[in-house]
């Protein structure tokens, strides 16, 4: 049973364009969320978070949504840039400090 | 520079063997992580400690094991009794606040290993 949840293997945007990445989890007892993005044969690298208190986070071109009613977190990238493509992971932190990560949804930009 | 190595990179063996996957982390990190990865899914879970000494399995831990007897160090060994074992396999450590802090929990991962069984 997926706790944490991409619906869109992949996605396609145009240079400069707005990048929105989704993401859906069922159990309202997580209280921290990460999104990790990743090349082909690396290992993931953080790029923003989010805790529960908040509903909304920026760093830069990128900024997290989260709708806890909705039990969904977004993650916005504008403008986006042909260095953003990769595969992009949303992650729920859980007891003791376990990471549930989705399927992962892979960003083509296109120059 | 502070990090987290995997080694090697690529790694082959012949089914039926044992093989170790080597993780080493200089950021003075409490907890170190597992995972694998196959294609086109997420990352899964298979072992985690958060001390020396201690270990948990996670979501996924038939047919692996692993050890933790330096805060540094946290090897993985795929045992021959793992049906599936060709995966790209990822390492990760973090602090552990125990607190409300919970930024500080975030996992930092290395650069993987790529295990193939022939």
């Amino acid at each position: 049973d997926q706790q944490v949840k991409q619906n869109s293997p992949s996605l396609s945007v145009q240079e400069g364009r707005i990048s929105i990445l989704n993401c859906d989890y069922t159990n309202s007892m997580f209280d921290y969320f990460l999104w990790y993005k990743k090349y082909p044969a690396e290992g993931p690298t953080f790029l923003i978070s989010i805790s529960s208190i908040k509903d909304k986070n920026e760093d830069g071109r990128f900024t997290v949504f989260l709708n806890k009613s909705a039990k969904h977190l977004s993650l916005h990238i504008v403008p986006s840039q042909p260095g953003d493509s990769a595969v992009y992971f949303c992650a729920a932190l859980t007891a003791g400090n376990k990471l549930t990560f989705g399927g992962g949804t892979r960003v083509l930009v296109k120059p | 520079d502070g990090g987290i190595t995997q080694s090697p990179k690529y790694l082959f063996r012949k089914e039926g063997q044992n093989v170790t996957l080597s993780c080493e982390q200089n950021l003075n990190h409490d907890a170190m992580y597992w995972y694998r990865q196959d294609p086109g899914q997420g990352l899964r879970l298979i072992y985690y400690s958060q001390i020396v000494n201690d270990f948990q399995k996670g979501d996924i831990a038939e047919g692996y094991s692993v050890s933790r007897e330096k805060k540094e160090s946290f090897p993985l060994t795929v045992t021959s009794a793992q049906k599936n074992p060709t995966a790209f396999y990822l390492c990760a450590s973090s602090l552990l606040a125990g607190g409300p802090l919970r930024a500080t929990d975030t996992q930092y991962f290395g650069p993987g290993t790529r295990l193939t069984v022939l």
